[in-house]
């Protein structure tokens, strides 16, 4: 069965600490790994798709890597407004995507 | 900036009865995504949709669910007869295969 495991679920750091979220993944036919950011209230909004082992994607602060059971998001010089909950989901050879509990960041000034 | 949008953003509803969630995906987009996420809890799949079918759907989509795609821009999600666990955020997503959008959703509560 697919399934998606982020950790920690929960991560306090302070503004300029960088750390990385853990997202390990099982699926049958990985057809691409994606990140997101949800606020509170509001929709998930797309921050990288990943399709191989290797494969590193940046954008700003935020740095994506994949292996062939994980993807970690790396977070450098965080900053109070980067605060949110992140998910990982997988698509899977059948086109269903499936998402992870996320891991709630909470940036202290 | 072209986005996904969606209506109403919250709906009230009394148990059994029928309910249309709408939604316009981003113009040039081919695949269109309902999700569920119930309060504090995981986003989850319910259906995919392509070329004017369902492409996979989810255990949770049961006959109760049915989507459409009446005209050339809207994206519907139809809830038969809702039951009180129905209630949750309702999400809309539309690809292009490399990036997937979200809109903002629709609450739904059931009474």
């Amino acid at each position: 069965e697919d399934q998606v495991t982020q950790s920690p679920e929960a991560l306090r750091l302070q503004e300029g600490e960088s750390s990385s979220l853990n997202c390990s993944y099982t699926v049958s036919g990985l057809r691409g790994l994606f990140w997101y950011r949800q606020d509170p209230g509001k929709g998930p909004e797309f921050l990288f798709t990943l399709y191989s082992a290797g494969e590193e994607k940046e954008k700003e602060r935020l740095k994506a890597t994949l292996t062939k059971k994980e993807s970690f998001l790396h977070i450098t010089a965080p900053k109070p407004e980067d605060s949110a909950t992140y998910l990982c989901a997988v698509r899977d050879r059948d086109d269903k995507i499936i998402f992870g509990k996320g891991t709630r960041l909470h940036i202290l000034p | 900036e072209p986005e996904v949008t969606q209506t109403p953003s919250h709906q009230v509803t009394q148990m059994g009865q029928e309910v249309i969630l709408r939604c316009v995906p981003i113009s040039n987009h081919l695949y269109f995504y309902w999700y569920r996420q119930i309060l504090g809890q995981k986003v989850e799949f319910l259906v995919s949709f392509y070329n004017n079918e369902i492409s996979e759907k989810s255990e949770i989509f049961d006959d109760q669910f049915s989507v459409e795609r009446p005209d050339g821009s809207n994206f519907t999600l139809k809830i038969r007869s809702t039951k009180l666990e129905d209630s949750a955020m309702y999400f809309c997503a539309s690809t292009n295969l490399n990036e997937q959008f979200f809109g903002p959703g629709t609450r739904l509560t059931v009474l």
